[in-house]
């Protein structure tokens, strides 16, 4: 069973801290990951992508991969109240569909 | 706007009717997939196409169910016979395929409310 799975949260910063997002899967084989952001009652709109372990920088957001713990994680700088959502972490095990996690919820307060 | 396009935005049924989606994906992109959402969960996959050959259909996709991506452009997904437990909203997301990666871009989605 290939399962992805994220703390549901919600995670709350204050404006202009990081946050910290993360998720685990369950087989090492696989060799794509990535974060999507959905806004309440939009569709999932990619920010990163990353299928090497290290970091993986974009802007204010970088990504995080540990084939070996088998976790992927997601660093968002400077947060803003506009960055708050759900972030979706999706694996994509080899088998072309993604499997996604249930969503963590990030609060972003002035 | 990823390119991505669904039709309707938004249905509501009345249970035991018929209805079908459309989703245009990006033009230059070979794969086209489905999946469903309900409220407080990731996507579930449904199915997907590579050109116009359905590849995978989950185990979801009851006998209700069909998809269609003639000429491998546009694709269809229609639900027989719905029922209120189909209420969810149905995400149409596309790729193009180059090696091993294969990144995808959802569409606005069409939500489904059966009575």
């Amino acid at each position: 069973q290939k399962e992805v799975e994220q703390n549901s949260g919600p995670l709350s910063v204050p404006e202009g801290a990081i946050a910290s997002l993360n998720c685990t899967y369950s087989d090492r084989g696989s060799q794509s990951f990535f974060w999507y952001r959905q806004y309440s009652g939009k569709s999932p709109e990619l920010i990163m992508s990353i299928y090497s372990n290290g970091d993986k920088e974009d802007g204010r957001f970088t990504a995080q991969l540990n084939k070996a713990s088998q976790y992927v994680s997601l660093l968002i700088r400077d947060s803003q109240p506009s960055d708050s959502a759900t972030y979706l972490c999706a694996v994509n095990f080899n088998t072309d569909k993604l499997i996604f996690g249930t969503g963590t919820r990030l609060q972003v307060f002035p | 706007d990823t390119g991505v396009s669904q039709d309707p935005r938004h249905k509501i049924t009345k249970r035991g009717q018929n209805v079908t989606f459309r989703c245009d994906p990006i033009s230059e992109h070979n794969r086209l997939y489905w999946y469903r959402q309900t409220l407080g969960q990731g996507p579930e996959f449904l199915t997907y196409f590579q050109n116009e050959a359905q590849l995978e259909k989950s185990r979801l996709l009851s006998d209700r169910f069909s998809a269609e991506r003639p000429k491998g452009s546009f694709s269809t997904l229609e639900i027989q016979r719905t029922e209120q437990g189909d209420s969810a909203m149905y995400l149409c997301a596309s790729s193009l395929t180059m090696g091993s990666t294969d990144t995808q871009y959802f569409g606005p989605g069409t939500r489904l409310t059966v009575l």
